[in-house]
């Protein structure tokens, strides 16, 4: 149980063309996703969380427009990178905390590759 | 300014001895931590928490050690195999609720090696 899957598992764009990365829980439902971000040999870094229902809260320094996310539903979050660049390219991880679970553990996908040409 | 730090970068252990990663944390809030293994290219996998009310939790082979007095916590492997080998990152959290709830303070990492 507890298995988050995330699509596509790795991407390669043009600059300034958008993204779309989808996070899905597929065996529990999840108030709350995060959005990280990982570059090379370095920590996740939480880049927002994502509430079902209502707008996203972003960490200090990740840029709101450029990151559009979505909660759609309790098993659904969209991360979109819009007008992707170069430097946008990275290792991005979702996770989602089942509603029943106590103790703030977090279940990970497997993590979506952005390469911007 | 970095709340959870894992100050070793890489650990090389003999297969069948322990292994023990080690974290600190500066934040007086968080109050749960985890631990998550790591293969390059996928998502963390869960590996064991702790609550601070505890100071010690044992899963099978692991067993994660807190020292709040410290802000120290450390997990160790006991044995250690070859298939143990991977990134291992604690990370913490403030359950007290607002808008900290849920959010994970991840440390930089720790590159285990475990050789046969």
């Amino acid at each position: 149980g507890a298995v988050v899957s995330q699509h596509p598992s790795w991407v390669i764009c043009k600059s300034g063309t958008s993204v779309k990365i989808e996070c899905r829980s597929l065996d529990f439902q999840a108030t709350t996703m995060f959005w990280y971000r990982q570059f090379p040999k370095q920590s996740l870094m939480l880049m927002a969380t994502s509430n079902e229902g209502s707008k996203a809260t972003y960490e200090q320094g990740v840029e709101k427009d450029k990151f559009l996310i979505n909660h759609a539903s309790l098993t659904l979050s969209t991360l979109t990178v819009t007008s992707a660049h170069p430097e946008d390219s990275s290792f991005y991880i979702c996770s989602a905390s089942p509603l029943e679970r106590a103790g703030n553990e977090q279940f990970f996908g497997p993590g979506t590759r952005l390469t911007v040409l | 300014d970095q709340q959870v730090k894992q100050n070793s970068p890489s650990l090389s252990v003999q297969e069948g001895r322990i292994s023990i990663l080690n974290c600190d944390y500066t934040n007086s809030m968080f109050d749960y931590f985890l631990w998550y293994k790591k293969y390059p290219a996928e998502g963390p996998t869960f590996l064991i928490s702790i609550s601070s009310i505890k100071d010690k939790n044992e899963d099978g082979r692991f067993t994660v050690f807190l020292n709040k007095s410290a802000k120290h916590l450390s997990l160790h492997i006991v044995p250690s195999q070859p298939g143990d080998s991977a990134v291992y990152f604690c990370a913490a959290s403030a359950s007290a609720g607002g808008t900290s709830y849920g959010k994970l303070t991840f440390g930089q990492g720790t590159i285990l090696t475990v050789h046969p």
